[in-house]
């Protein structure tokens, strides 16, 4: 079955030092994949997605994410991490008629 | 007004009440969604609606009954609901089925 995995439940980092987050996904030759975040309360915002061309994608908010086929996954990164990163964030991958949503990373930042 | 909005952004209802979530895009998309958020879970999809006919339902119990009148707009009805019913409901739209997802801000949903 299809599926997204995001190993980290929770981490967290202080301000100004570099991030990454894990994603893996389980289908596809070619997925579509994307990273969404999500504040409290909140719907979720998109950040960035990759469907095709180069493997590194950029993004909104200074984030980057890197798709390796042959490790299966699509890391979401940030060189140097705000207070106001400080959120929910969720790794997806496209099926047919729908996407699949890892669990969620909860990203704390201390200052 | 732009983006996908929800109405309302909470709510609160008794197990026996009837209420109703709406969604509403204005991206000119062609699928809509309905999802649950609980906390401590993962995200929930329940139902998918493309070209405003029900592609995908989740298993979702009887109480919730989604609606899609036009591509625009996506209703939840609420009946009888159960206090683990309590949640964060999330809309989305997509251009088609599989596709980029753009989110509303969400009705938070408290069932007592």
């Amino acid at each position: 079955a299809q599926s997204v995995t995001q190993p980290d439940i929770h981490i967290t980092v202080s301000e100004g030092a570099s991030l990454e987050l894990r994603c893996n996904y389980s289908y596809g030759a070619t997925p579509y994949l994307f990273w969404y975040v999500q504040s409290p309360g909140q719907g979720l915002q998109l950040l960035l997605k990759y469907f095709s061309g180069d493997t590194l994608v950029q993004g909104i908010k200074g984030f980057e994410a890197e798709f390796k086929r042959s490790q299966s996954s699509f890391n979401l990164r940030k060189p140097s991490v705000h207070w106001s990163d400080a959120a929910e964030y969720f790794c997806a991958e496209a099926g047919a008629n729908n996407l699949f949503f890892g669990t969620g990373t909860r990203l704390t930042v201390i200052p | 007004e732009t983006g996908v909005t929800q109405t309302p952004r909470h709510l609160v209802m008794g197990m026996t009440n009837k209420k109703s979530l709406k969604c509403e895009q204005h991206l000119g998309h062609n699928a809509m969604y309905w999802y649950k958020q609980s906390a401590k879970k993962p995200l929930e999809l329940m139902f998918v609606y493309s070209l405003e006919e029900r592609v995908e339902n989740n298993s979702v119990p009887s109480r919730f009954s989604p609606e899609c009148p036009n591509s625009s707009h996506l209703f939840l009805h609420l009946h009888t609901l159960q206090p683990e019913d309590s949640a964060l409901y999330l809309c989305a739209s997509s251009l088609q089925g599989g596709e980029t997802q753009y989110f509303g801000p969400g009705t938070r949903l408290l069932v007592l």
